[in-house]
């Protein structure tokens, strides 16, 4: 089993949609839990992070964890042409090398 | 800017061939990493260092090495280079926290796009 698991993609969905992306982990002892976003040909970046279970909200995006299940989310409201990206999730621990999901390309229509 | 410069950004190269890829910082990090990128697979990571001559192995390291003489550069070498490993190589630095959160937060280089065949 991967330690890191999340959906490929890819997703398309029009304008104004929320869109959900996911990821599930096998490692309990991760503590923070990034999101990446990547344009073409560019490198990753980070989008934000949680710490621990809960939600932390950014503008449009929210990114939530839930340690019990393992699982990992990216909310996004409305979205817009400009978040047609891939979004890569990232669990992390001190103890842990940094390791990522695969990806999710994701696509907003106008 | 991370400052963060990969080279080349570009490389074609044959079967067999060995091939150097460079990632120079300037912001002084003790950690850097290699990732190799593939459809499919996300990112994979082949070697990190965590100081100068400290490195070691990540998910995918057979048929690379990697050097780290000094703490700007950090070298990734295909001995013999086959067409399993065509991909893009991204570099990234970790920053040491200093009084704030060890998140774990990459920075990344614009890649290295290498093509073996």
């Amino acid at each position: 089993q991967k330690e890191v698991e999340q959906d490929p993609g890819p997703l398309s969905v029009p304008e104004g949609a929320i869109v959900s992306l996911n990821c599930t982990y096998s490692n309990s002892a991760f503590q923070y839990f990034m999101w990446y976003r990547q344009y073409s040909r560019k490198g990753p970046e980070l989008l934000m992070y949680t710490y621990s279970s809960g939600n932390k909200e950014d503008g449009r995006f929210t990114a939530q964890v839930d340690k019990s299940s393992k699982y990992i989310s990216l909310f996004i409201r409305d979205s817009q042409p400009s978040d047609s990206a891939t979004y890569l999730c990232a669990p992390y621990s001190s103890a842990s090398k940094i390791i990522f999901g695969s990806g999710t390309r994701l696509s907003i229509r106008p | 800017d991370a400052g963060i410069t990969q080279s080349p950004r570009h490389k074609v190269t044959e079967t067999g061939t060995p091939v150097t890829l460079r990632c120079h910082q300037t912001e002084n990090h003790r950690y850097m990493y290699w990732y190799r990128q593939d459809p499919g697979h996300g990112l994979r990571l082949i070697h990190y260092s965590y100081g100068v001559k400290d490195t070691d192995k990540g998910e995918v390291s057979d048929g690379y090495s990697v050097s780290r003489s000094k703490t700007e550069d950090f070298l990734l070498t295909l001995e013999s280079a086959t067409s399993s490993q065509t991909s893009v190589y991204f570099c990234a630095i970790r920053s040491s926290p200093s009084g704030g959160a060890n998140t774990g937060e990459l920075f990344f280089g614009e890649g290295s796009r290498l093509t073996v065949l």
